[in-house]
């Protein structure tokens, strides 16, 4: 079974840059989520969706970022202007039916210099 | 100049023991908890859960005890195989609508051979 998808893999990209992270959930998963995990603050959750609409985004740094859901089977994740505090290894994660029960893609390791 | 990152606590057990990772949760409402392992250059996998009504779920070589009246999880792992070495999450939900998971900082678990 495919689970959760991400690219890229790793993005290394200079400060002012945007940056764009995708994912494809599980199919059939009507929730999303996105985190970010760094040594300095261990796994925070960024924003996440049920059925294509945010639900929470509280967890958005500031405005820089912006997340996006066209349709159940796509989401990005955009940086912009890019910072090298924003280096981090940023997760998306599906589940269904519930929202409790997530399951993680492998990751976009972001290096911005 | 020189950066603070978290202080994973470190358990080291020998191939065939059994392993104890302990988590200490705070918000009393939390209502489901889950247990993630994290492999290094991947992404959290769902382990174990467990709802607030049990205080015990066993699992294949995993079992997950819960003691509410201290806010205690644990997760034992049987005979401990190398393939176990990874950074271990317990996880929280908020309680109340908000079906967030609020992760742990992690336990690093090392199995010498």
């Amino acid at each position: 079974d495919a689970g959760v998808i991400q690219s890229p893999r790793h993005e290394v990209t200079e400060m002012g840059q945007e940056v764009t992270l995708r994912c494809k959930p599980i199919s059939g998963h009507d929730y999303l989520f996105w985190y970010r995990q760094t040594m300095m603050r261990g796994l925070e959750l960024l924003i996440y969706f049920n059925n294509n609409v945010p639900i929470d985004d509280s967890g958005m740094p500031e405005d820089r970022f912006s997340a996006k859901m066209p349709n159940a089977s796509f989401s990005t994740l955009k940086i912009q202007p890019s910072e090298p505090r924003d280096s981090a290894v940023y997760f998306c994660a599906s589940s269904f039916p519930s929202p409790e029960t997530q399951y993680f893609g492998p990751g976009t390791r972001l290096l911005v210099l | 100049g020189e950066s603070v990152g978290l202080h994973l606590p470190t358990l080291s057990v020998q191939e065939g023991d059994n392993s104890i990772i302990n988590c200490a949760y705070s918000n009393s409402a939390s209502d489901y908890f889950i247990w993630y392992k994290q492999e290094s250059g991947k992404g959290p996998q769902f382990i174990i859960d467990i709802r607030s009504n049990m205080d015990k779920r066993q699992g294949q070589r995993v079992t997950v005890l819960l003691n509410k009246t201290v806010k205690h999880l644990s997760l034992q792992i049987a005979a401990t195989q190398p393939g176990d070495s990874a950074v271990y999450f317990c996880a929280e939900t908020e309680g109340g609508a908000t079906n967030k998971l609020i992760f742990g900082t992690g336990t690093l678990l090392a199995v010498q051979p």
